[in-house]
C-alpha cells in the first residue's frame, strides 16, 4: 500500500531564516507530487506540482521554491521566512492524470516569528 | 485558476441528524472528489466519483456527481459526533485538483 510521511510535524522559525520541508511517498512509482499551503484550518492553496524528477509548475509567486530531487521525493524550500510563510502545509500525491484521488500525509505546522 | 463555490460555510446539528452540503463551479470536471479533514490533520479521501450522474455510498455518506459536470452533492446520515470536521470537495481537470472552500461540521450530542 501507499503512504506518504512529511516532516517535521511541526517547526517553529524566525523570520529571515531558512526553510526545508521533506516530503516522501512509498508504495508507488512515478507519481504527481504537489505542495499545499493551508491557513487557518481552511481553504487549500495550490503553492506547487510536478509530474516527474526535476518538473516543477509554480501556481502563485512567492517566497517559496520547490524542488524534486528523486521520483518520490518533493521539498519545500525558503532562502528567507516572512512572517506571512505561517500555515500548515500539506503534501499530496496523485497518480497522473487517472483521477483516482490525491492522496494528503499528515502536514506541517510552520510557524514565523 | 478555478473556482469552486461549497455550501454551507458552516453547520450545527444536532446527534442523529442528516446533513447535506454541495460545490458547485463554473466549469466542467472530469472527476470529483471529497475530503474529511480532522484538525492538524491532512485531508482524507472519502469518496471519488468519475462520471456524470453517478452516486456512490461509503457507509452513511453517499456523494452524486452533477448531471452537467459542474456540481457535487454530499450527504451524511444519520450524523455521529466522530462526523466533526471541515469537508472539502475537489474537481480534477489535467493534472490539477481544485478544492473548495470547505464546509465546517459541527455535531451537537
Amino acid at each position: 500500500s501507499q503512504t506518504i510521511h512529511q516532516w517535521p510535524a511541526t517547526l517553529v522559525q524566525p523570520v529571515g531564516s531558512p526553510l526545508s520541508l521533506e516530503c516522501t511517498v512509498e508504495g508507488t512509482s512515478n507519481p504527481n507530487l504537489y505542495w499545499y499551503r493551508q491557513a487557518a484550518g481552511r481553504g487549500l492553496q495550490l503553492l506547487f506540482y510536478s509530474v516527474g524528477i526535476g518538473q516543477i509548475s509554480s501556481e502563485v509567486p512567492q517566497n517559496l521554491s520547490a524542488s524534486r530531487p528523486q521520483d518520490r521525493q518533493f521539498i519545500l524550500s525558503s532562502k528567507k521566512l516572512l512572517l506571512s510563510d505561517s500555515g500548515f502545509y500539506l503534501c499530496a500525491w496523485s497518480v497522473g492524470t487517472s483521477g483516482l484521488g490525491q492522496y494528503f500525509g499528515p502536514g506541517t505546522r510552520l510557524t514565523v516569528l | 485558476g478555478q473556482q469552486l463555490n461549497q455550501s454551507p460555510q458552516s453547520m450545527f446539528i444536532q446527534e442523529g441528524e442528516d446533513v447535506s452540503m454541495n460545490c458547485t463551479s463554473s466549469s466542467i470536471f472530469n472527476t470529483w472528489l471529497w475530503y474529511k479533514q480532522d484538525p492538524g490533520e491532512g485531508p482524507v479521501l472519502l469518496i471519488a466519483l468519475y462520471k456524470a450522474g453517478e452516486l456512490t455510498s461509503n457507509g452513511r455518506l453517499t456523494a452524486q456527481f452533477g448531471i452537467t459536470r459542474k456540481d457535487s452533492f454530499l450527504n451524511i446520515s444519520a450524523s455521529i459526533p466522530s462526523d466533526v470536521g471541515i469537508y472539502f470537495c475537489a474537481g480534477l481537470t489535467g493534472n490539477q485538483f481544485y478544492f473548495g472552500t470547505g464546509t465546517s461540521l459541527t455535531v451537537i450530542p
